[in-house]
């Protein structure tokens, strides 16, 4: 099956740095992948749509100045949350389609990536 | 109301159980995903499914898009079973998933 992964799976750092988590679609090339932000006990939060070689969509909310979206290759999207403050605390979770798949609509998942600001 | 419901919020079974989780949506779909999210955050994408049945192992997804309902069973229920399961309806323009509040599974043994 496809397969999704996500680096770091986890990362602490501290108020006002840059963090960046990268999304690898690894058996397929995805030309769109999608951003979540889940918080504890509730459901994922879509933030992006990321589409390769185009500027992303950001769902109403998310501010695109700080959690920067590049899709600049078919297996590889990062996420850069800027100036990083402990509100942006959360587990983000990438997926990406695969055109290739009949029907190419389904997702699939990466592992996620823990965000800890202190 | 949420454009998507799960029903329970929370389940607790006995190993070797029956178990259902149910899913209503209300809006017009293109296709329904049942995902599995373990402690450790993961999602695994169960079935993805736009009419009847499918089966795979122990678990079993049906939809009904008259009644906009889906359900997903698991038979023989076993504590590895237990994780958070989610609805998510593909809206009919086919870009994005809209998520259910997910249901909390616990398989004691």
């Amino acid at each position: 099956g496809a397969v999704v992964s996500q680096h770091p799976s986890w990362v602490i750092c501290k108020s006002g740095t840059s963090v960046k988590i990268e999304c690898r679609s690894l058996d397929f090339q995805a030309t769109t992948m999608f951003w979540y932000r889940q918080f504890p006990k509730q459901s994922l939060m879509l933030m992006a749509t990321s589409n390769e070689g185009s500027k992303a969509t950001y769902e109403q909310g998310v501010e695109k100045d700080k959690f920067l979206i590049n899709h600049a290759s078919l297996t590889l999207s990062t996420l850069t949350v800027t100036s990083a403050h402990p509100e942006d605390s959360s587990f983000y979770i990438c997926s990406a389609r695969d055109p290739g798949l009949i029907p190419f609509s389904e997702q699939f998942f990466g592992p996620g990536t823990r965000l800890t600001v202190l | 109301k949420n454009e998507v419901e799960q029903s329970p919020q929370n389940l607790t079974a006995q190993e070797g159980e029956f178990i259902t989780i149910n899913c209503s949506y209300s809006v017009g779909i293109s296709a329904l995903h049942w995902l599995q999210q373990h402690p450790g955050g993961g999602i695994v994408s169960l079935f993805m499914l736009s009419s009847g049945k499918k089966k795979h192992g122990r678990l079993i997804a049906t939809i009904n898009i008259q009644e906009k309902h889906s359900s997903l069973h698991i038979t023989a229920s076993h504590p590895r079973d237990s994780a958070v399961y989610i609805c998510a309806v593909l809206g009919t323009s086919g870009s994005r998933l809209t998520f259910g509040e997910g249901t909390q599974l616990t398989v004691n043994p």
